[in-house]
């Protein structure tokens, strides 16, 4: 069965670090992969996804993530956070044809001055 | 700006009472979608769509029910709400073109008194 794990429930950082969101997943075949952040008292936004080719992509407001098939990862990446990044993010994953998408339970990123 | 709309952002309830919960996507999509937001759970799917009139059970559909009798509408039912269903809500939507990419609304969070 499919399933998704983020390992961090709460990160905190520095404005201007770099940020590393962890997911994992499982599934038999080769998976969709997608992360997702809500903003407090919004609904979630589509930052980036994975569905083949180049395994490195770029997303949305300078955010990338790099698919990793050995380790099962796909993790969110951005050199220089801002203030405004302080979300919840979300990594799913999906089968191939289908849009039904297994959640992660979230990483709550909070960002100092 | 395409939008999914749902029709209450917070609705306090007794026991025992039915509750509807409304969405509405102005962007012609095929695919809708219910999910329940807990902390530390993530999203869970509670029921979705493929198309007017038909409907698939989620992960989680026990004590809910769905409607789609016109595209673009969506409802979520709850026939006799208990506490263990405060929550919160999201409504998706979804073209069959692009897989994974949902589009969420704002949320619907219910308490059940």
């Amino acid at each position: 069965a499919q399933s998704v794990t983020q390992p961090d429930i709460h990160i905190t950082v520095s404005e201007g670090a770099s940020l590393e969101l962890r997911c994992n997943y499982s599934y038999g075949a080769t998976p969709y992969l997608f992360w997702y952040v809500q903003s407090p008292g919004q609904g979630l936004q589509l930052l980036l996804k994975y569905f083949s080719g180049d395994t490195l992509v770029q997303g949305i407001k300078g955010f990338e993530a790099e698919f990793k098939r050995s380790q099962s990862s796909f993790n969110l990446r951005k050199p220089s956070v801002h203030w405004s990044d302080a979300a919840e993010y979300f990594c799913a994953v999906g089968a191939g044809n289908t849009d039904k998408l297994i959640f992660g339970t979230g990483t709550r990123l909070q960002v100092f001055p | 700006d395409v939008k999914v709309t749902q029709s209450s952002r917070y609705l306090v309830k007794r026991t025992g009472e039915k509750v509807f919960l409304e969405c509405v996507q102005d962007m012609d999509h095929e695919n809708m979608f219910w999910y329940r937001q807990d902390p530390g759970l993530g999203l869970r799917l509670i029921y979705f769509s493929y198309d007017v009139k038909m409907k698939e059970k989620g992960d989680i559909p026990e004590g809910y029910s769905v409607s789609r009798e016109k595209k673009e509408r969506f409802s979520l039912i709850l026939e006799s709400a208990s506490t263990n269903q405060t929550s919160m809500y999201l409504c998706a939507s979804s073209s069959k073109t692009r897989t994974g990419e949902l589009f969420f609304g704002e949320g619907s969070r219910l308490t059940v008194l």
